[in-house]
């Protein structure tokens, strides 16, 4: 069946640093990949999504960029700081009905 | 506008028993999907409702059944529990479905099973 696969699991940077987190979705039909952040606590919140008709979608510090012939995408975040601490989930939908795939989610710690 | 409201915040259950856990959408919204979510697995999808018809279903036992209201308010039960079903059950709602579409998820109901 369909799955996307999210690396790395963990991530530490520090503060002021970017971050990049990765994931590959196996379904070529897919054509909507959102990233949510859910910080402790609370449930997932989008953040940045981006169709399968762009490259790339920039919104302040965070940016998502697609490569649809390798079946990858990828969430930037540039200087980073202590809120953006939280775990992310990238998702991949599925053509068929609209559901979404998720992937197993990254901790990003941003370290003072 | 009132966010999503998932009730209760945490429960505690023994094997065995059943339990029902409550989700309110936004105003306006009348797709209730529902996910269990644990450690290191992500978002498990369970199933979505729509004007009190289940539109999809993930690929959990039958024990777990869900339910939407004519007001767009959703239960989902799960029966017999196992220990393996601890986990924080998330509920998300939006507009409508069968399109890619933001989902707005409520803060999820804890459940420990002992």
């Amino acid at each position: 069946g369909e799955n996307v696969e999210q690396h790395p699991s963990t991530l530490s940077v520090q503060e002021g640093d970017s971050a990049v987190i990765k994931c590959t979705y196996s379904d070529s039909a897919s054509n909507y990949f959102p990233w949510y952040k859910q910080e402790l606590g609370k449930g997932p919140q989008l953040i940045i999504d981006i169709r399968s008709n762009v490259g790339e979608k920039k919104d302040q510090r965070i940016a998502v960029t697609l490569n649809k012939t390798a079946k990858h995408f990828s969430l930037h975040i540039t200087e980073t700081q202590p809120e953006d601490s939280a775990v992310y989930f990238c998702a991949a939908s599925i053509s068929s009905n609209y559901q979404l795939i998720w992937g197993a989610g990254t901790k990003l710690i941003i370290k003072p | 506008k009132a966010g999503v409201t998932q009730t209760p915040r945490y429960l505690i259950k023994t094997r065995g028993q059943q339990v029902t856990l409550s989700c309110s959408p936004i105003s306006g919204h009348r797709s209730v999907s529902w996910y269990q979510q644990t450690p290191g697995q992500g978002l498990q999808f369970l199933f979505e409702y729509f004007s009190e018809t289940q539109r999809n279903k993930g690929n959990f036992p039958g024990r777990f059944s869900g339910r939407q209201f004519s007001n767009s308010r959703s239960e989902m039960n799960v029966s017999t529990l196992e220990l393996g079903d601890s986990a924080l059950y998330l509920c998300a709602s939006r507009t409508t479905t069968g399109k890619n579409e933001k989902l707005f998820f409520g803060s999820g109901t804890q459940l420990s099973v002992l």
